[in-house]
């Protein structure tokens, strides 16, 4: 299994105050991804990154922003959160993504409440 | 975009065999994976097809019809530890994975 960490696992805080979730990997995956999970929707993508600086949007993007300075991090930012993100995030690592089999591998998830 | 659907529940006894399908409509298709979720942990890795066919990995089979926009994925001899989750999830040609919402399979003795 990667070696992929998310913090912190659990979270509590208010409508409208800033919130950021970190992912940290020791396999130097190249792509990363972050995730909600809700009841009835499954997992859908926030953000991903294919490299250091390089990021793109996913399905849910709004709310949300990401940055990725280095290979091994990468933190999910909610600027003035809502209640509607309340969730269970997952980050996600994968290799090159581009040939064959390359599966996704999930952090331990964060449990983000949001009153 | 993707629309990947999948039932929502099934149940079935132990030793017993599963068969979870999964349909998808897509604008790029790249691979289709399936993942395992225990209540309250992560996805981990199951299966994987690109190509039509049948792929055995020990109790665990998943099959894939591209034309069909169809797969499922069978669980034999089923434990009480099969009790889980499980997400289809289909690749686009941008390598982004979509995922159907899951289906829980719950096993009784």
């Amino acid at each position: 299994d990667a070696g992929i960490t998310q913090s912190p696992r659990h979270k509590v805080t208010e409508t409208g105050t800033p919130v950021t979730l970190r992912c940290h990997q020791t396999e130097n995956h190249r792509y990363m991804y972050w995730y909600r999970q809700d009841p009835g929707h499954g997992l859908r993508l926030i953000h991903y990154s294919y490299g250091v600086k390089d990021t793109d949007k996913g399905e849910v993007s709004d709310g949300y922003s990401v940055s990725r300075s280095k290979t091994e991090d990468f933190l999910l930012t909610l600027e003035s959160a809502t209640s509607s993100q309340t969730s269970v995030y997952f980050c996600a690592t994968g290799t090159s993504g581009r040939i064959g089999l390359d599966e996704q591998y999930f952090g331990p998830g964060t449990r983000l409440t949001v009153t | 975009g993707q629309n990947i659907d999948q039932p929502t529940e099934m149940t079935a006894t132990e030793g017993a065999i599963v068969q979870i399908n999964c349909t998808y409509q897509t604008s790029g298709f790249n691979g289709l994976f399936w993942y395992q979720q225990h209540a309250g942990e992560a996805p981990t890795f199951l299966s994987y097809n690109v190509l039509d066919g049948l792929e055995e990995k020990g109790r665990f089979s998943s099959f894939l019809s591209r034309s069909k926009g169809y797969s499922y994925l069978l669980l034999k001899e089923l434990q009480m530890k099969d009790s889980a989750s499980y997400l289809c999830a289909v690749r686009d040609t941008d390598y982004k994975l979509s995922f159907g919402a899951g289906t829980t399979v719950t096993v009784r003795a």
